[in-house]
Formats: C-alpha cells, structure tokens, sequence
C-alpha cells in the first residue's frame, strides 16, 4: 500500500510568514494529490487539490506543488493568519481509489 | 445545509454496550465513506459504499463493526460490544464518482466516541 509521510511534523510560524509542508508517497501511480485541513474538534477538510497533469495549482494564499519524478508534493501557505493554525494531512492516491490514505500530519500554529 | 452530516457528535459509552451513528451524505454522492481517528493521527479508512453496495472493508473493521447503507442515501455504522480501544473520532465522507477520474472526499464534523 501507499506509505506516505509529511514533515515537518510541527509547523510554528509569525503571522505574514509563510509556511510549506512536504508530502512524501511512495506509490508511482498516485495522480491525484489532495490537501486537508482539520481544526480541533472538526472533520478535514479539503482545502486544494492538483492532479498529475499540472505541476502547480493556486488559490489566494494556498498553494501546491507537485513533483512527480521526486513523489513529492507540497503545500504553501502565504501571509499566515491565526485561523491558519490546524492539522493539515495530504492525503495522495490514485484516481480510481476507493480509500484516501493520509499523512502522518503536520500541526501549524501561527503565533501574532 | 448542504456538507456531510453525522449523529451524534458525541457519545459516551460503558464497555460492552452497542452504539450505532448515522451519516447523512451530501445528496447525490453515490459514494460514502467510513474512517476513523485516534488522537494524533490521521483518519484510517474502515468501509466504503457505492450506492447500497459496501465494496470494501479494512482489516480494522472487526466482526463487531457493521455498516449499512440501505436506500444508497444514508449510513449507519454500528459496533457491538464496545470495548475501551473503539474510543476515537468516526469520519464520515462522500463523493461522486461518475465517470471521472479524481475522487474527492468531503467529510462531516465525525462522532466522538468515548469507551469508558
């Protein structure tokens, strides 16, 4: 199956900083590479998403990279603000996949 | 309100005893998912529907768990005999998935689940 790791594992930053979590997967087929944030006491929540076809997706202040050949992707968060502060999980896979298979996790506090 | 919605939000249990939650997918969504969650980590997939059908189930999900999706609307997750290891968040998630390639999961606020 799928092993995927992200790092850092704990994220602080000043708020306007910005913040980049990687995401590691091993499997080849994966072409399909999602982002979720989850706050305390709440579900994820799916923030952005890229597919194999495109190397890079924007939205606002989010943002995420894919380098496929290296099975990496990451996410990008500018201008940090405090409601930022999460758990955010990549969660990589293949199209047709029934399951997600998430991260270890990365927590990101933004401190004023 | 249009997202995933799960009942209850929260529930205490005594060990032994049977609990059952509900999910409510966003309408149209032929696919509902079931995850769980300990503390620290991240959601671990136990079941999945396509409309009534359930296609697959993860070594986690004990012969206590059972999971039904009747008309291919809602789901119920029940699990008998709860013991003090059930304790954790259960996630429920939807798609749809109608010729595409790319999944995307949206998922409800989860059931807190707590085995005393």
């Amino acid at each position: 199956g799928e092993n995927v790791e992200q790092h850092p594992s704990t994220l602080s930053v000043q708020e306007g900083d910005s913040a980049v979590i990687k995401c590691t997967y091993s499997d080849s087929a994966s072409n399909y590479f999602p982002w979720y944030k989850q706050e305390l006491g709440k579900g994820p929540q799916l923030i952005i998403d890229i597919r194999s076809n495109v190397g890079e997706k924007k939205d606002q202040r989010i943002a995420v990279t894919l380098n496929k050949t290296a099975k990496h992707f990451s996410l990008h968060i500018t201008e940090t603000q405090p409601e930022d502060s999460a758990v955010y999980f990549c969660a990589p896979n293949t199209g047709t996949a029934s399951k997600l298979t998430f991260g270890t996790g990365t927590r990101l506090q933004v401190t004023l | 309100d249009t997202g995933v919605s799960q009942d209850p939000r929260h529930k205490i249990t005594k060990r032994g005893q049977n609990v059952t939650f509900r999910c409510d997918p966003i309408s149209e969504h032929n696919r509902l998912y079931w995850y769980r969650q300990t503390l620290g980590q991240g959601p671990e997939f136990l079941t999945y529907f396509q409309n009534e059908a359930q296609l697959e189930k993860s070594r986690l999900l004990s012969d206590r768990f059972s999971a039904e999706r009747p008309k291919g609307s809602f789901s119920t997750l029940e699990i008998q005999r709860t013991e003090q290891g059930d304790s954790a968040m259960y996630l429920c998630a939807s798609s749809l998935v109608a010729g595409h390639f790319y999944n995307e999961q949206f998922f409800g606020p989860g059931t807190r689940l707590t085995v005393l």
